[in-house]
């Protein structure tokens, strides 16, 4: 089976950098995606990571360590909108996905 | 427009009430999947497909059937809602494994 953890809540200061960290622990492992989700909305892609090491795009980053079964999402500029829930999840054959609880984060002025 | 759509965004039952949520999209995907969300628990995947008439189980499909006949379409039935079965459904697309996943607006079902 899959388990995936992450913190269930954040808050961080509009301008700033905060980092979301994933572990994860599967029994089969394909990729690992990072997804955003605004209260009451439907879950939008953010990336999605195979290999080791860090994939940038544009203020969003995302690492992931394979043998450790470790990820994060990296926030830099933090502007008010990126306040959001930001969902973890693993990908282990075919179309079978597995998702964290997600992290609430709150962005402050 | 690309773009995942649920129907209907709301829906109020009876327990033992059949019921169909519908899901069409219009990007040829060919992978398809449909979602719970309930607080706490985060999103739960109930079943995918990989193409017109292949189906599978995700990790919480007791209750629940799906059916993909057409490439565009994946409705999900619940032959008989259970109050358990209350929750934030979506369902999401994507064109092959491992690439980003598009979502439906959500359809929010209570059963009482």
């Amino acid at each position: 089976g899959q388990n995936i953890d992450q913190p269930t809540e954040m808050t961080a200061t509009e301008g700033a950098i905060v980092q979301i960290n994933c572990t994860y622990q599967t029994s089969g492992f394909n990729g690992l995606f990072w997804y955003q989700q605004h209260a009451g909305e439907a879950p939008t892609f953010l990336s999605y990571n195979v290999l080791d090491g860090l994939e940038e795009k544009g203020r969003f980053s995302s690492f992931l360590s394979r043998s450790k079964g470790y990820s994060y999402l990296l926030l830099k500029e933090l502007q008010m909108k990126d306040s959001a829930s930001y969902l973890c999840a693993v990908t282990g054959g075919y179309q079978k996905v597995t998702f964290g609880t997600g992290t609430k984060l709150q962005v402050i002025p | 427009e690309a773009q995942v759509t649920q129907n209907p965004r709301y829906l109020i039952t009876v327990t033992g009430k059949k019921l169909t949520v519908t899901c069409s999209q219009n990007m040829n995907h060919e992978y398809m999947s449909w979602y719970r969300q309930d607080p706490g628990l985060g999103l739960r995947q109930i079943y995918y497909s990989m193409n017109v008439e292949v189906t599978d189980k995700g990790d919480v499909p007791e209750g629940y059937k799906v059916s993909r006949k057409e490439k565009r379409n994946f409705p999900l039935i619940l032959e008989s809602p259970s109050p358990n079965q209350t929750s934030l459904y979506f369902c999401a697309s994507s064109w092959a494994k491992g690439r980003e996943a598009f979502f439906g607006q959500g359809t929010r079902l209570t059963v009482v």
